[in-house]
Order: C-alpha cells, then structure tokens, then sequence
C-alpha cells in the first residue's frame, strides 16, 4: 500500500543553517506529493506541492524536488530563521488509491535556536 | 480567507463518557475529513465524508462514529470514551484541485480522556 517515510526528529539547527528533512515514498500509481507544516497550536498548513516527477515545489524559501527514479521529495532551505520553528510532514495523495486521502509521514519537530 | 473552525480547543472527558467534536467549514465543500495526531504516529484518517449524510471508514474507525447532516459541519462522535483516545484530533475539508492540495485544516482539538 502507499506510505510516506521521513526523517525522525527533532531537528536542532542554529538560526542561518541548511536545512533537509528527507522524504520517501512508496505509492501504487502517480501521486501528488506534499509538504505541510504546523506552527505551535495551529492546524496544518500546506507548505509546498509537487504533481509530476522532476517537479520542484517551492515557498518561503522551502524547496522539494519530486524524484521519481529515487521516490524522494526531500525538504530543503538554505538559511533556517527561528520562526521555521514547526513540525513538518510530508504527505502523498494517489489518485489510484482514492484522491480522498492523504498519506501523511510521521512528522519531523524543526527548532531553530538564535 | 477560507476557514475551517472546530469547536473546542482543549478538551477534558471521562471514560465512558460520549463525546462530540464538532467541525465547520465556511467553503462549501464537499468532502471534509477526520484525522488523529500522534506522536510518532503522524496522522491517521479516522472517518471521511464526500457528501451530506454520506460517510466512509478510514484507517482507523473503530471506536468512532461520525454525523453530516449539513454540508458544513461534520461531527467527531466518541460513543464511549476511553483513555486510548486521547489524542489531537483534526478536521479538514477539501475541494477537488488537480494534484489533490485542495485540503484546509481546522486547528485541532487537544481531547484528554481520564
């Protein structure tokens, strides 16, 4: 069945590191992949998106490549800021098993200190 | 600006109480979702519905129900709580947009069982 794999937390990084959160996938036909974040005491939000291989999503500085030849969508950003500070997940929507899920990673904790 | 609402923030019950999370969503969208967040767990699709009075189990249904009577609302129902269910809890709605990212997501409740 579809599932998403990401890098256990916590993350600890100082303000103005690279940041990566690996993601990989196993999906059944061409999903959709996503990036969400969750500020503390908030919901989720979407953070970024990729729809077809070799896709790049991109915002706020986050980028995700989809690479279909490794089933990977890796998070990056260059220079982390303390208010990155969230929990991310990385999530698949496959329209072959129903585009009325997502399959969502465990999540990674990110916590930039000045 | 699109929203979806759930009622309660925080939320502390008793075991065998009966419980409802409430979730309202201002969009008018056909198909709302509810999740539960764990820790290291990510999140796990309770129940979904794609129209009013219409429902589908997802991954984990057991030991809840669910109520759309309208469009907007769709309603989280623990028959008889138990301490397992404490968790945070998440409501979603989505409109159909290619590639699936058409989710919004409430800000959770916190739901506490003792």
């Amino acid at each position: 069945g579809d599932s998403v794999t990401q890098m256990e937390g916590p993350v600890t990084l100082s303000e103005e590191a690279f940041l990566t959160i690996n993601c990989t996938y196993t999906a059944t036909g061409y999903p959709s992949l996503f990036w969400y974040v969750q500020y503390p005491g908030e919901g989720l939000q979407l953070l970024l998106k990729a729809t077809k291989a070799d896709d790049k999503g991109s915002n706020k500085g986050f980028e995700a490549t989809y690479r279909k030849e490794t089933t990977s969508f890796h998070l990056e950003k260059g220079s982390v800021q303390v208010s990155d500070s969230a929990v991310y997940f990385c999530a698949l929507s496959d329209p072959q098993t129903g585009a009325n899920n997502l399959f969502f990673g465990t999540g990674t904790r990110l916590t930039v200190i000045p | 600006d699109v929203k979806v609402t759930q009622s309660s923030r925080y939320l502390v019950k008793r075991t065998g109480e009966k419980v409802f999370l409430e979730c309202v969503q201002d969009m008018d969208h056909e198909n709302m979702f509810w999740y539960r967040q764990d820790p290291g767990l990510g999140l796990r699709l309770i129940y979904f519905s794609y129209d009013v009075k219409m429902k589908e189990k997802g991954d984990i249904p057991e030991g809840y129900s669910v109520s759309r009577e309208k469009k907007e609302r769709f309603s989280l129902i623990l028959e008889s709580a138990s301490t397992n269910q404490t968790s945070m809890y998440l409501c979603a709605s989505k409109i159909y947009v290619a590639g699936g990212s058409g989710y919004t997501f409430g800000s959770g409740t916190r739901l506490t069982v003792v």
